[in-house]
């Protein structure tokens, strides 16, 4: 375990459906993001909170929308999901930038 | 380094031999690594991390090497075992940024 949980494990979802994806860390870190894994590509960073302020957004589409209620809490809103979007999404912490990142387990997220 | 890679490159070796994984990353203002492992259905891993300062930091069965002149960093497995079988990848960061750019991986396998 590495103190960052995730929730759901798994996720199968319409195109018209809309889910939140929840991650949650229990380390006290001050920063934690969003990446989306796809098969044989690197992690691509898609947004980065840092004492609950938005301070990257890596060209993501709208249809992803983050929130990040406190420093131990990480939303990430889905809504009319694209079948490429299906991908394991990883949450992470950190102390703080250029630090050490603890991952979660990912949800892996499949749209139809 | 920062590669999207269509194919992940693959180390297999027999067990209780050392291992040696590489990783050439791409930003010389790069000053702080980080080695991860990934088992298949979970999040990655920290395993060991060095910052630029250091050339070689040693952990418990691992090392991790820095060469700043060709930019490159390795990860060594002393003594490789059965549950050492992940797919590995390097990320590199760099002090003000939350930015971390993370390699497309190399899969152990560990033969008995």
């Amino acid at each position: 375990e590495t103190g960052v949980t995730q929730t759901p494990r798994h996720l199968v979802m319409g195109m018209t459906n809309k889910k939140s994806l929840k991650c949650e860390q229990h380390l006290g870190h001050n920063a934690m993001y969003w990446y989306k894994q796809s098969a044989k590509k690197p992690l691509e960073l898609m947004f980065v909170y840092s004492l609950e302020e938005r301070v990257e957004n890596n060209s993501v589409p709208s249809r992803f929308s983050p929130e990040c209620p406190n420093s131990s809490h990480l939303f990430l809103h889905l809504h009319t999901l694209q079948p490429e979007d299906s991908a394991l999404y990883l949450c992470a912490s950190s102390p703080a930038g250029a630090d050490t990142q603890y991952f979660g387990p990912g949800t892996r997220l499949t749209v139809l | 380094g920062e590669s999207v890679g269509l194919h992940l490159p693959t180390l297999s070796v027999q067990e209780g031999d050392n291992s040696i994984i590489n990783c050439a990353y791409s930003n010389s203002a790069s000053d702080y690594f980080i080695w991860y492992k990934q088992e298949s259905g979970k999040g990655p891993q920290f395993i060991i991390d060095i910052r630029s300062n250091m050339d070689k930091r040693q952990g418990q069965r691992v090392t991790v090497l820095l060469n700043k002149t060709v930019k490159h960093l390795s990860l060594q497995i002393a003594a490789t075992q059965p549950g050492d079988s992940a797919v590995y990848f390097c990320a590199e960061t760099h002090s003000g940024t939350y930015k971390y750019i993370f390699g497309t991986g190399t899969r152990l396998k560990v033969l008995a």
